[in-house]
C-alpha cells in the first residue's frame, strides 16, 4: 500500500488569494488524482494529474481555477486559485499503483473567509 | 449514467453487533470494481474493502465482508463487532471499465454511529 502525505493539512485563507496543496507519495504510482468534498458532501473528482502534461479535468473543472502539476512519479501539486467563499471543502488527493484500490492522504480542509 | 446510490444518511448500531451499510450501483460495464471507504471525523478516506465484478466470492477483510449481489446490482458492506472506533462516515465507490479510467465515482455515504 502506498503511504501519501499532503500538506496543509488545513488552512484559513482570504478570498482572492491562492493556495498550493502538495501530495508526496511513498512510491511510484501510475496514477494520481485530486478530489473535492464540499462540506457534508461525497467526493468529487476534480482532475487526474498526469505525469509530464497536462491534467485532464472534469466536467465543471478547468485549469485555470485549479491548476494541478506533476514532475515525477511520486508529486503532485493542486492549486486553488482566487479562492472564494465556496471554495470552502476538504481536497484530496489520492493515487494509484498496482493494487486496485486507490489510497488517499490525510486530506487538506481548507476555509475561505 | 453511472452511479452509486446509498440510501442510509445515517445508522446506529450498539456495540459488539453486526450492521449491514446498503449499496446499490448502476453500470453497464462487464468489468467493473466496487470499493468502501471509511472516513473518521479527521477527514482521511481509509480503504477497507474491495471486489471485483468478475470475483465469485464474496471479499472479506477482517471484521468487514463485502455482501456482493451481482444480479441485484448491490454491494453492500458487513460490519461485524462492532466498535466505538467503527462510528465514522462510509462511502461505497465504484471503479467503472477496471481496464481503462481508474477515476472512483463515490456515493453520497452513510454516517455510522457505534452506542457503547
Amino acid at each position: 500500500s502506498a503511504v501519501i502525505s499532503q500538506k496543509p493539512s488545513r488552512d484559513i485563507c482570504q478570498r482572492g488569494t491562492s493556495l498550493t496543496i502538495q501530495c508526496q507519495v511513498d512510491s511510484q504510482v501510475t496514477m494520481m488524482f485530486w478530489y473535492r468534498q464540499q462540506p457534508g458532501q461525497s467526493l468529487t473528482l476534480i482532475a487526474t494529474a498526469n505525469q509530464g502534461s497536462e491534467a485532464t479535468y472534469e466536467s465543471g473543472f478547468v485549469i485555470d481555477k485549479f491548476p494541478i502539476s506533476r514532475p515525477n512519479l511520486t508529486f503532485s501539486t493542486l492549486t486553488v486559485s482566487n479562492m472564494s467563499p465556496e471554495d470552502s471543502s476538504i481536497y484530496l488527493c489520492s493515487a494509484r499503483g498496482g493494487d486496485p484500490q486507490a489510497f488517499f492522504g490525510q486530506g487538506t480542509r481548507l476555509t475561505v473567509v | 449514467a453511472q452511479k452509486i446510490t446509498q440510501t442510509q444518511p445515517g445508522m446506529f448500531v450498539q456495540e459488539k453487533e453486526a450492521v449491514t451499510l446498503d449499496c446499490t450501483y448502476d453500470t453497464s460495464d462487464q468489468s467493473y470494481g466496487l470499493f468502501w471507504y471509511k472516513q473518521p471525523s479527521s477527514g482521511e478516506m481509509i480503504f477497507l474493502i474491495y471486489q471485483g465484478s468478475y470475483d465469485e466470492q464474496n471479499a472479506t477483510e477482517g471484521r468487514y465482508s463485502l455482501n456482493f449481489q451481482k444480479a441485484r446490482k448491490s454491494a453492500n458492506l458487513v460490519i461485524s463487532a462492532s466498535q466505538l472506533g467503527d462510528s465514522a462516515m462510509y462511502f461505497c465507490a465504484m471503479r467503472p471499465r477496471m481496464d481503462s479510467s481508474y477515476k472512483l465515482i463515490f456515493g453520497s455515504g452513510t454516517r455510522l454511529l457505534v452506542r457503547p
